[in-house]
């Protein structure tokens, strides 16, 4: 069974553009969720997706949006992208949630802000 | 304020030997605490998952307690492999009205020969 895929590995941005970043979950898991790691911050909740609804949110800027498709792939939106936003973003599936099911990890896809 | 934290920051041990690694958080209602080891460069694999009723739980060497009293876990490795070098994170999930996840800033552990 595949496992979660994150494309691209790599990015590399500039100050004020924007970026999507793609997660494709494994086969049959319904719920999507995001997160950024960094050196400082460490790892922290952006959102989930379920069954292409939010359900959860953590404390980032409206700068940062997503969305899930009907075949629950979900996309990862950051505009007007600022130096601290280089980081390594995560995203992780479940069958239905976060709240009590473990979580597969995808392996990244590491942004770089010039 | 809810939080998890970790220690030590860093650990260095030689092969074969046992290590145990804390958490302490003070995330409240929570519905279950989690230990992820992540290798350099790669995503988070999941090692437990306890509830707040449960007190111990394995996963081969590895096992994670848990005093929902004194909230307080750890994750204890036995006979380390070379393997084990990587980054442990304890992961709680608040579940007041929504369910969020609050993470440690993990332990560095380095397995020597």
């Amino acid at each position: 069974k595949a496992g979660v895929t994150q494309t691209p590995r790599y990015l590399i941005k500039t100050r004020g553009q924007q970026v999507t970043l793609s997660c494709s979950p494994i086969s049959g898991h319904r719920s999507v969720s995001w997160y950024q790691q960094t050196p400082g911050q460490g790892l922290q909740f952006l959102f989930e997706y379920f069954s292409e609804t939010q359900r959860n949110k953590g404390n980032f800027p409206g700068r940062f949006s997503g969305r899930q498709f009907s075949n629950s792939r979900s996309e990862m939106n950051v505009s007007t992208l600022e130096l601290g936003d280089s980081a390594l973003y995560l995203c992780a599936s479940s069958l239905e949630g976060v709240s009590n099911q473990p979580q597969h990890f995808g392996d990244g896809t590491r942004l770089s802000i010039l | 304020k809810n939080q998890v934290e970790q220690s030590p920051q860093s650990l260095i041990i030689l092969e074969g030997k046992n290590c145990t690694l804390q958490c302490n958080y003070t995330v409240s209602p929570f519905s279950n605490l989690r230990w992820y080891k992540q290798d350099t460069g790669r995503g988070p694999v999941s090692l437990t998952i306890m509830t707040f009723s449960e007190n111990t739980k394995s996963n081969g060497r590895y096992t994670a307690t848990l005093d929902a009293d004194t909230k307080q876990s750890s994750l204890h490795i036995t006979a380390s492999q070379l393997s084990d070098s990587a980054s442990y994170i304890c992961v709680v999930i608040f579940s007041g009205g929504y369910n969020k996840l609050i993470f440690g800033a993990g332990t560095r552990l380095a397995v020597h020969p």
